[in-house]
């Protein structure tokens, strides 16, 4: 089964500054990689995703992942953070196995300052 | 629109009392999930559902149980049976095949007095 690990719980960082949120996952068969965002007592929101293809992918609000299958990881960046941007990050890892279950790491809260 | 609603918002609840949380969706989707989020844990998945009158446990189950009469409806009951349901809970759906992008509501907060 697969899994996911997200090692940092808190990011803090300054507005204008780039900011790396680390994902890194297991699984013995391919897999496809979502980045989620979540507001302050919100659902979560799909920010990026990687199905096959560009191992480059990016959102429409700046951040970007490169999924790299030799280091099993799929890192989230922006090079340039505002402080909308605060928030809760989550990855999360799927199997190309037919219909299966998404496993999300624990996520990482990103503290933007001025 | 389409999109997920989940009620009420927010939710008290006396301990030993059921509760029945609502999920209902318009996306057309055919899979379903619960997931219960507490402060550092992430998510965790509860129950899922793939088609009508039909659903699997997740890692969590134990003092939860659902149901899926319709396509767009999948009530979660937190039982008296759950030690700890003080909790955020989730509900999402997607299209249920390979790819399986989730479509999240936006959660009901669930506190146990």
């Amino acid at each position: 089964a697969q899994s996911v690990t997200q090692l940092d719980s808190q990011v803090p960082v300054f507005e204008e500054a780039p900011v790396e949120l680390r994902c890194n996952y297991s699984s013995s068969v391919s897999v496809y990689l979502f980045w989620y965002v979540q507001y302050p007592n919100q659902g979560l929101q799909l920010l990026l995703k990687y199905l096959s293809g560009s191992t480059l992918v990016e959102s429409i609000n700046g951040f970007e992942a490169e999924f790299n299958k030799s280091q099993t990881s799929f890192h989230l960046r922006k090079p340039s953070v505002h402080i909308s941007d605060t928030a809760e990050y989550f990855c999360a890892v799927g199997e190309n196995t037919g219909f299966q279950k998404l496993v999300f790491g624990t996520g990482t809260r990103l503290l933007v300052s001025p | 629109d389409g999109g997920i609603t989940q009620s009420p918002k927010y939710l008290f609840r006396k301990e030993g009392q059921n509760v029945t949380l609502s999920c209902e969706q318009n996306l057309n989707h055919d899979a379903m999930y619960w997931y219960r989020q507490d402060p550092g844990q992430g998510l965790r998945l509860i129950y899922y559902s793939q088609i009508v009158n039909d659903f699997q446990k997740g890692d969590i189950a134990e003092g939860y149980s659902v149901s899926r009469e319709k396509k767009e409806s999948f009530p979660l009951t937190v039982t008296s049976a759950q030690k700890n349901p003080t909790a955020f809970y989730l509900c999402a759906s997607s299209m249920g095949r390979e790819y399986n992008e989730q479509f999240f509501g936006p959660g009901t907060r669930l506190t146990v007095l």
